[in-house]
């Protein structure tokens, strides 16, 4: 079956500094993969999104890159926040000609400090 | 604003009572679904609908029932709350091609069962 694999948190960093959250997949087909952030008490917003291999998703300084012969989704931000902390999901999803399903990662937390 | 309502945000029930989730949304979305959210295992799907009178069940669906009679509405139901229940359940829409526009949930109900 499908499944997405995320590093474990928490994920504690400084401001400005250089992220990197893992991601990888396993999926029979060629997914479509999304990044998701939950800030706290809130419900999950997309933050970006690619669709098929080589594609960059990129939102609020945020970028990550369909990786296919790696499987990897990684997501990246050069310098981030305090602003940015909150628990970041990677997804995959399938279009099986009635509808997509999402299948999550476990999630990962994100603390920036100052 | 245009998204998807969930109701009640929060909610304490006694092990053994029925209630119901509610899920709308305005965005003429043919694809709704419930996830449920426990810590260290990310998002799991619990039922989902392709459309108005058309439902089937996701990942985890034992001990919860779902109906579509409507486009905008969703709702979830619990027949004999458990502890294992306890949980936040998400629910989301997107149009069925879901990986182009990606999803959009609403922003949570907390339930506990005791």
């Amino acid at each position: 079956g499908n499944s997405v694999t995320q590093m474990e948190g928490p994920v504690t960093l400084s401001e400005e500094a250089f992220l990197t959250i893992n991601c990888t997949y396993t999926a029979t087909g060629y997914p479509s993969l999304f990044w998701y952030v939950q800030y706290p008490g809130e419900g999950l917003q997309l933050l970006l999104k690619a669709t098929k291999a080589d594609d960059k998703g990129s939102n609020k300084g945020f970028e990550a890159t369909y990786r296919k012969e790696t499987t990897s989704f990684h997501l990246e931000k050069g310098s981030v926040q305090v602003s940015d902390s909150a628990v970041y999901f990677c997804a995959l999803s399938f279009y099986t000609g009635t509808a997509s399903k999402l299948t999550f990662g476990t999630g990962t937390r994100l603390q920036v400090t100052l | 604003n245009a998204g998807v309502t969930q109701t009640p945000k929060f909610q304490v029930l006694k092990t053994g009572q029925s209630m119901t989730l509610q899920c709308a949304q305005d965005m003429n979305h043919e694809y709704m679904s419930w996830y449920r959210q426990d810590p260290g295992m990310g998002l799991r799907l619990i039922h989902y609908s392709v459309g108005a009178g058309i439902t089937d069940q996701g990942e985890v669906p034992n001990g919860y029932n779902v109906s579509r009679s409507t486009t905008e509405d969703f709702p979830l139901r619990l027949l004999s709350a458990a502890p294992s229940q306890t949980s936040v359940y998400f629910c989301a829409s997107s149009t069925a091609e879901g990986r182009t526009y990606g999803y959009t949930f609403g922003s949570g109900t907390r339930l506990t069962v005791v």
